[in-house]
């Protein structure tokens, strides 16, 4: 079955410090793979997107994701975190055979002073 | 700017009065979602709307229905709300055809007393 596996519930950055969080995917075929930003009491923002082509995708907010077949992999990256980019980030898939998007568990991004 | 909106932002209602959540577009997208989204969970997909095809996921309770009584608009009824209904309910919507990316609302924080 398709599924998006994020494995860290909870991840600790210094302000200034460079962030990774990790996606692994589940796809027969090509995914269609999302990074979405949620913050307290807030719905969903599209970060940034894949579908084809480039493997490296950049996003908004400074925010990129490399997207690696061989690892199965979606990580989102930021060279330099912000004390505003405390936030939950959610990794989803498309799945074409039931038309609806597959969410990932999500991860709580904290960001120390 | 072309965006998604929900009303109302937040809604307390009692155990078994019925309440109503209200969804708005002005993308002009032809799909639109249901999602609930408990404390720390994903959003979990209750149902959506081809244009006027109306899609139902297996485990949606009955309690829950929906309405679209046209394009840029969609409601959410809950009949008789339980305390374990209470949560987020985001709406979502997209164009059919490009790889399900969704756009959402920022969100009806529903608390059932």
């Amino acid at each position: 079955a398709q599924s998006v596996t994020q494995p860290d519930i909870h991840i600790t950055v210094s302000e200034g410090a460079s962030l990774e969080l990790r996606c692994n995917y589940s796809y027969g075929a090509t995914p269609y793979l999302f990074w979405y930003v949620q913050s307290p009491g807030q719905g969903l923002q599209l970060l940034l997107k894949y579908f084809s082509g480039d493997t490296l995708v950049q996003g908004i907010k400074g925010f990129e994701a490399e997207f690696k077949r061989s690892q199965s992999s979606f990580n989102l990256r930021k060279p330099s975190v912000h004390w505003s980019d405390a936030a939950e980030y959610f990794c989803a898939g498309y799945n074409t055979g039931f038309q609806k998007l597959v969410f990932g568990t999500g991860t709580r991004l904290l960001v120390s002073p | 700017d072309a965006m998604v909106i929900q009303n109302p932002r937040y809604q307390v209602t009692q155990f078994g009065k019925p309440v109503t959540l209200s969804c708005s577009q002005t993308l002009n997208h032809n799909v639109m979602y249901w999602y609930q989204q408990k404390s720390s969970q994903a959003p979990k997909l209750l149902f959506h709307y081809y244009d006027k095809d109306f899609n139902n996921e297996a485990d949606t309770p009955d309690n829950f229905q929906s309405r679209r009584p046209n394009t840029s608009f969609c409601f959410l009824d809950i009949r008789s709300p339980g305390l374990g209904d209470a949560a987020m309910y985001l709406c979502a919507t997209s164009r059919q055809g490009t790889y399900n990316e969704q756009f959402f609302g920022p969100g009806t924080r529903l608390t059932v007393l």
